[in-house]
């Protein structure tokens, strides 16, 4: 199994343009994070989906932050247009909630910087 | 509002030491307690959790301890090593299967 997959891992971009995140969770787990960490808030967490179907986007800071899971096993996250303030690490998460423990494993994250 | 709180932002301890993480919560309603680790360019990783009904769970050199009236958890490692080194963060759940509520995260150093 090679865990949750993330790309790209760096992004560099420039204010006002779109940047996509990717995420590919493991092969049957049913519940899928979003989470963005930065020096401030710490783990933050976005949105989640169980069994695609986005559950809670409260954490979304506005709408310039849109996430989709088309299918099992791939979920972007897309900011449009980004701002500096988006420089953070973004990870991704999944859980099989079948496994009787609240346990996510984690991707190794997307560094975006916006300048 | 942050619901789950490390007031610490670093730790530093000697090798073969104790290092105590601390963390506090504010919702009632949260049964389930995790605390996970992280290494630069790495994501965090599991490393104990507790639910409410135990005050008290241990996993080799770490055990975590839970004081529901006070809404306080503490991670022990005992004896700590520099391999410890790393962010340490607790996490929160109201319910098994709901979403985890992080803090910000306590920046262990273990010294040689």
């Amino acid at each position: 199994d090679a865990g949750v997959i993330q790309s790209p891992r760096h992004e560099v971009t420039e204010m006002g343009q779109e940047v996509t995140l990717r995420c590919k969770p493991i092969s049957g787990h049913d519940y899928l994070f979003w989470y963005r960490q930065t020096m401030m808030r710490g783990l933050e967490l976005l949105i989640y989906f169980n069994n695609n179907v986005p559950i809670d986007d409260s954490g979304m800071p506005e709408d310039r932050f849109s996430a989709k899971m088309p299918n099992a096993s791939f979920s972007t996250l897309k900011i449009q247009p980004s701002e500096p303030r988006d420089s953070a690490v973004y990870f991704c998460a999944s859980r099989d909630v079948n496994s009787g423990a609240n346990v996510l494993t984690f991707g190794a994250g997307s560094r975006l910087t916006v300048l | 509002d942050q619901q789950v709180k490390q007031n610490s932002p670093s730790l530093s301890v000697q090798e073969g030491r104790i290092s105590i993480l601390n963390c506090d919560y504010t919702n009632s309603m949260f049964d389930y307690f995790l605390w996970y680790k992280k290494y630069p360019a790495e994501g965090p990783t599991f490393l104990i959790s507790i639910s409410s009904i135990k005050d008290k769970n241990e996993d080799g050199r770490f055990t975590v301890f839970l004081n529901k009236s006070a809404k306080h958890l503490s991670l022990h490692i005992v004896p700590s090593q520099p391999g410890d080194s790393a962010v340490y963060f607790c996490a929160a759940s109201a319910g098994i299967g709901n979403k985890l509520v992080f803090g910000a995260g306590t920046i262990l150093r273990v010294k040689s």
